[in-house]
């Protein structure tokens, strides 16, 4: 089985840009969740989608965004780039989401995203 | 609140040595654990996983962890580390509520020839 695919894999923007990144998930699995991954916070969750619906959001700015298609493939967008920004942003997936049900999820390998 | 500590931002072992590295966590029920490690530049690979049952796990890669309730730990052990074993390690909680991994800040692991 496949597993969780990112692209593109690396991303140079500038201030002010906007960027789309996209998740593939694992076939079968219908839970996708974005995690921003620096140096200084660490990983922090930023959204987690089910069936096309969002269903928990972490403490980030409206300027990131998600969607989830109805084949679980997910983008998440960044309007407004800001050099803060710039992080490794992992995507992971699940059959049924993180805690629930005795779930694991399995992560792709990232997109890194440098802001100049 | 939920909470993930990992107290070592950094371990130095010596190739052929043993392994601990800690985790607490603070959860309000019995908890779902994770250990992942991350190389350099790559995503997050499961080593294992404690839901129920036997406390000792083990994972891939010869790594196994101990859930401790009484301590409210989950460290991770191995007993002779390899050079390929630098990388860094995350401890996770699986919040059943918000269907989110709370994580810790990660032990980075370096292996002294």
């Amino acid at each position: 089985k496949a597993g969780v695919t990112q692209t593109p894999r690396y991303l140079i923007k500038t201030r002010g840009q906007q960027v789309t990144l996209s998740c593939s998930p694992i076939s079968g699995h219908r839970s996708v969740s974005w995690y921003q991954q620096t140096p200084g916070q660490g990983l922090q969750f930023l959204f987690e989608y089910f069936s096309e619906t969002q269903r928990n959001k972490g403490n980030f700015p409206g300027r990131f965004s998600g969607r989830q298609f109805s084949n679980s493939r997910s983008e998440m967008n960044v309007s407004t780039l800001e050099l803060g920004d710039s992080a490794l942003y992992l995507c992971a997936s699940s059959l049924a989401g993180a805690g629930a049900r005795r779930e694991t999820q399995y992560f792709g390998p990232g997109t890194r995203l440098l802001v100049l | 609140a939920q909470s993930v500590t990992q107290p070592d931002i950094h371990i130095t072992v010596s190739e052929g040595a043993s392994l601990e590295l800690r985790c607490n966590y603070s959860y309000g029920a019995t908890p779902y654990l994770f250990w992942y490690v991350q190389s350099p530049g790559q995503g997050l690979q499961l080593l294992l996983k404690y839901f129920s049952g036997d406390t000792l796990v083990q994972g891939i890669k010869g790594f196994e962890a101990e859930f401790k309730r009484s301590q409210s730990s989950f460290n991770l052990r191995k007993p002779s580390v390899h050079w390929s074993d630098a990388a860094e390690y995350f401890c996770a909680v699986g919040a059943r509520s918000n269907y989110q991994l709370i994580w810790g800040a990660g032990t980075k692991l370096i292996i002294k020839p």
